[in-house]
């Protein structure tokens, strides 16, 4: 069965100061991992895929990084509207399932 | 749209009645998931379509679920005799194949009491 755990559940950040959430997985192959974003009340919003260890993806501020058992969302000098409940979700290689399995996420607050 | 939509955005029903959730996935996008997200909970899984395979149903938590996806686009999420453990917001996404990133919709707030 495919795991996903997120760490830390909340994070509280002065503007401008850096740090890196981690999705920690278990799968028994894997398919993709995935990163979204979530405001209050709306959907996740799609932010990066990774397929294979070694791999990054940058957008404005995000960065995410991929090894054979976790990934690194890094925040670099964030602001305030960068506040939203992170998500990680892996998809494995299991009886041809295709289901995404998603972590609880990490709430981030960015205080100005 | 360019995104996927979901209908009604809220719904409040009474225990025991039925509900029909229905979601139109982005256009050309073969895959569909339907998702659960109950309070400080995430994200349970919950049926998965691919274009004209049989559905992977094994995350439907009773009979009282049950999903059907019409000539590949449109899907409708049905909850029979709702109990109010039934209550979350149901998340509906679309992906253009297997292994690619999914999109999701704004989600429907079900409030059973």
């Amino acid at each position: 069965e495919d795991q996903v755990t997120q760490s830390p559940e909340a994070l509280r950040l002065q503007e401008g100061e850096s740090s890196s959430l981690n999705c920690s997985y278990t799968v028994s192959g894997l398919r993709g991992l995935f990163w979204y974003r979530q405001d209050p009340g709306k959907g996740p919003e799609f932010l990066f895929t990774l397929y294979s260890a070694g791999e990054e993806k940058e957008k404005e501020r995000l960065k995410a990084t991929l090894t054979k058992k976790e990934s690194f969302l890094h925040i670099t000098a964030p602001k305030p509207e960068d506040s939203a409940t992170y998500l990680c979700a892996v998809q494995g290689i299991g009886a041809g399932s295709y289901q995404l399995t998603f972590g609880k996420g990490t709430k981030l607050s960015v205080i100005p | 749209g360019a995104g996927v939509s979901q209908s009604p955005s809220n719904k409040v029903t009474e225990k025991g009645k039925d509900v029909e959730l229905r979601c139109d996935p982005i256009s050309g996008h073969t895959a569909l998931y339907w998702y659960r997200q109950s309070l400080g909970q995430g994200l349970e899984f919950l049926i998965y379509f691919q274009g004209n395979s049989a559905p992977d149903k094994s995350g439907l938590p009773s009979d009282r679920f049950s999903a059907e996806r019409t000539g590949g686009s449109v899907s409708t999420l049905t909850i029979q005799r709702t109990q109010q453990e039934d209550s979350a917001v149901y998340l509906c996404a679309s992906s253009r194949t297997t292994n690619t990133e999914a999109f999701f919709g704004q989600g429907t707030r079900l409030t059973v009491v």
